[in-house]
């Protein structure tokens, strides 16, 4: 079936610091490619997507590419603010089950000043 | 921009108790879901609503849950009888229904079974 694994947390950071955060995924179809963040006490934001194959998705400096030869969209963010706190969420959205999202189990991310 | 909202934002029950989660989807959707997110853990799907009906559901959703769409706004979830492991952030969802679209979630309820 369907699934997403990303790397392990927590992931700590000093400000200005280079972010990756990998996510790799199984899907039967050509799923959409989705990260959420989701901050302290707040639900899940959409922070960016990629819908077919060397799409790259970008929002707020953050990037990500779905590798369709990797099974890959790993996040990326080039200088990290202590803002940037948060969990991070991979997903994926089946185009044969379009209903339903499959999250990965988040990585939380400390940036430190 | 418009969203979706939640409430309760915390709803304390006592265990065996019905609680019935509340929600307001985004008005354009067409599509909605309810995740389930144990501290701690992955969010996990429950269920998706379409057309006035159940299109999926997971193992999770047994039949203590249900969900319902009483009016033109409103997207409920309630479970009859709640347990302890119940206790979780419960986050609802809509979106416009094609795969490339994102869902968009709601802040969530804190739901804490006593």
């Amino acid at each position: 079936g369907d699934s997403v694994t990303q790397m392990e947390g927590p992931v700590t950071l000093s400000e200005e610091a280079f972010l990756t955060i990998n996510c790799t995924y199984t899907a039967t179809g050509y799923p959409s490619l989705f990260w959420y963040v989701q901050y302290p006490g707040e639900g899940l934001q959409l922070l960016l997507k990629a819908t077919k194959a060397d799409d790259k998705g970008s929002n707020k400096g953050f990037e990500a590419t779905y590798r369709k030869e990797t099974t890959s969209f790993h996040l990326e963010k080039g200088s990290v603010q202590v803002s940037d706190s948060a969990v991070y969420f991979c997903a994926l959205s089946d185009q044969h089950n379009f209903n339903k999202f499959y999250f990965g189990s988040g990585t939380k991310l400390n940036v430190k000043p | 921009e418009p969203e979706v909202t939640q409430t309760p934002s915390h709803q304390v029950t006592q265990m065996g108790q019905e609680v019935i989660l509340r929600c307001v989807p985004i008005s354009n959707h067409l599509y909605f879901y309810w995740y389930r997110q144990i501290l701690g853990q992955k969010v996990e799907f429950l269920v998706s609503f379409y057309n006035n009906e159940i299109s999926e559901k997971s193992e999770i959703f047994d039949d203590q849950f249900s969900v319902e769409r009483p009016d033109g706004s409103n997207f409920t979830l309630k479970i009859r009888s709640t347990k302890l492991e119940d206790s979780a952030m419960y986050f609802c969802a809509s979106s416009e229904g094609d795969s490339n679209q994102p869902q968009h979630f709601g802040d969530g309820t804190r739901l804490s079974i006593l």
